[in-house]
């Protein structure tokens, strides 16, 4: 299976919006509802943002929400803070049962 | 207040066999709402999925390291492991094992992590 495919950097302005593209197949994201985002900080362990494309855990922030669309889904980021500077990783079940994840996107606010 | 925690060796010799093991309290490996798996991250690198159980019963294997990896579970002691073999200086990572909701991808809580460095 191949890693999903996210681009390695995105970058905004606080209080921008910044979307996140991970890319996928008809194997995995194209399949299912099963995508998810993680965000993770420097020295820190993930953190679940989005699971099932666009559902969000208690206590996210309403300011990231995620779609699909065909085979890619993504993260958008509103109202960009300085606390979103991290890395954030898609994931997506696929047609053999597993799981795949995306390299990696890092979010720098400007 | 649901914990998990990785333990193991730190240090792994190349072509031996790395073996973690995950310490669960607060909930039972056994449920049938959640599925138990291992992802891993090597230094300054991304996520990868290596393995995951269910019920104690069923498991799966990311194709890649499929040959190479065991994931089975102790439900007296509420822990599921993970063995590695023939590893190399690329099997080198932080390695989390996750507690995931099932029938979604809500990968909801995650151990704090374990260092795992293959060296002679």
């Amino acid at each position: 299976q191949s890693a999903l495919t996210q681009p390695a950097s995105v970058s905004g302005s606080p209080g921008q919006s910044i979307t996140i593209s991970c890319a996928g197949t008809s194997s995995d994201i194209g399949n299912y509802n099963y995508v998810s985002w993680y965000q993770q900080h420097p020295g820190k362990g993930p953190k679940v943002i989005i699971y099932d494309v666009s559902k969000r855990p208690s206590g996210v922030s309403d300011r990231f929400s995620g779609s699909k669309s065909g085979n890619t889904a993504s993260l958008t980021i509103s109202g960009l803070q300085t606390e979103d500077e991290a890395e954030y990783y898609c994931n997506s079940y696929t047609t053999i049962s597993t799981w795949v994840f995306g390299g990696g996107t890092k979010v720098t606010v400007l | 207040q649901l914990q998990l925690q990785e333990s193991g060796p730190g240090l792994v010799k190349p072509s031996e066999t790395l073996s973690l093991t995950c310490t669960v309290s607060g909930d039972s490996i056994s449920s049938t709402s959640y599925s138990w798996g291992w992802i891993r991250q090597p230094p300054g690198k991304g996520l990868e999925w290596i393995g995951s159980t269910f019920t104690s019963v069923s498991t799966q294997y990311n194709p890649s390291l499929k040959s190479r990896v065991i994931i089975s579970s102790d439900t007296s002691k509420n822990q599921f492991s993970l063995k590695l073999n023939s590893v190399t200086a690329a099997d080198t990572a932080t390695y989390f094992c996750t507690r995931r909701r099932s029938g979604t991808s809500y990968r909801d809580y995650w151990g704090q992590g374990a260092l795992v460095t293959v060296s002679s």
